[in-house]
Parts: C-alpha cells; structure tokens; sequence
C-alpha cells in the first residue's frame, strides 16, 4: 500500500534561516499529496497540496513540488520566522482504504528568533 | 466559521469509568474520523464513517467504540478506559474523494489514572 517517510526532527533553526523538510512516499499511480501543520495547542490544518506529478503547492511562503522521478514532496520556505515553529506533517491518500489519509510521523520545528 | 468541535479540550479519569468525547461538525462533511496521537508514534486512525449509519474499523480500534446518528455528529466512546488509553485525541471530517483535505478539531488531551 501507499506510505510516506520524513525526517525525523527537530529541526532547530535560526529566524530567516532556509528550511527544508523532506518527505518521500511510495504510491501506486500519482494520489494527491498533502502537507499538514500542527501549531501549538491545535490540531492538524491543511497546510498546501499537490494533485499532480510536477505540480507545486504553496501557501503562506511555504512550497513543496510534486516529483514523480524522485518519489519526493519536500516541504521548503525561504525565510523562516518564529512563528512557523510547529509540526509538519507529510501525506497522502491510502491506495487500500476509501478516504483514509496516511500520515508521516511527523517532523518538529523550532525557530529561534 | 466553519470548523469541528470536540469536548472535552481535557479530561482527567479515572480506569472504568465510561466516558464519551464528542466531535461535531458544521460543513456538511460525509468522512468523519477519529485519530489518536502519541510521542513517536504519529497519528493513528481509531475509527471512520464514510456517511450517516456506517462505521468502519481504522488501524487501533479496541476499547473504542463510534456511532454517526446524524451527519454532523461523531462520538467517541470508551466504554471501560485504561491507563493506556491515555492519549491526545483528534476528530476530523472532510468531503468524500481522495483529494479532499481533513479538517480537524483542536484535540482532546485524555488522562486514564
């Protein structure tokens, strides 16, 4: 079945800094992929998604391109500020189960101002 | 504004005391789903309803128990709770299609003394 891998945190980083959170999967054809974040205190809220190879999703400066050659959806963002620390986590749909979303475990960010 | 509701935010129990945690939400959404969260295991589905009076096993589902009466409405039962169910609880709900994001509540922290 599908699954997807990220990196394991925390990932500690200065303000302004360049972040990059990497997440690979393993899908049967090209499902949607999904980034999600975990503030502090909340539940999870869809961060930006990508329905296709090559797509690029991207919301408050963050982006993350789909690559099929490569199996990857890494998380990326120029600039860095304290408010982004939270937790990201990648996904995607379950090729075994209708509507389930699998999730990756999870990586830690910490921005020190 | 459109969101999912859970209540409790937190509870502290005690083991065999029957318990419900309620989730609610108000866009109309099918898929509803309850997630537990715990350090260095990610998110693990309990329970799922694909629609009104249908409810399916997710990847932990014993000691738990769903029911979906009425669309908005999700409840999560635990009849006879344990010290390891002890857990950071999310409720999520979201259009049917494997494209369709979750939209999760802001979490019920339990404790099981």
């Amino acid at each position: 079945g599908n699954s997807v891998t990220q990196m394991e945190g925390p990932v500690t980083l200065s303000e302004e800094a360049f972040l990059t959170i990497n997440c690979t999967y393993t899908a049967t054809g090209y499902p949607s992929l999904f980034w999600y974040v975990q503030y502090p205190g909340e539940g999870l809220q869809l961060l930006l998604k990508a329905t296709k190879a090559d797509d690029k999703g991207s919301n408050k400066g963050f982006e993350a391109t789909y690559r099929k050659e490569t199996t990857s959806f890494h998380l990326e963002k120029g600039s860095v500020q304290v408010s982004d620390s939270a937790v990201y986590f990648c996904a995607l749909p379950s090729q075994n189960r209708d509507d389930k979303i699998i999730f990756g475990k999870g990586t830690r960010l910490h921005i020190l101002p | 504004e459109a969101q999912v509701t859970q209540n409790p935010r937190y509870l502290i129990t005690v083991t065999g005391k029957k318990l419900t945690v309620t989730c609610s939400q108000n866009m109309n959404h099918e898929y509803m789903s309850w997630y537990r969260q715990d350090p260095g295991l990610g998110l693990r589905q309990i329970y799922y309803s694909m629609n009104v009076e249908v409810t399916d096993k997710g990847d932990v589902p014993e000691g738990y128990k769903v029911s979906r009466k009425e669309k908005r409405n999700f409840p999560l039962i635990l009849e006879s709770p344990s010290p390891n169910q002890t857990s950071l609880y999310f409720c999520a709900s979201s259009y049917r299609g494997l494209s369709q994001p979750q939209h999760f509540g802001d979490g019920t922290r339990l404790s099981i003394l």
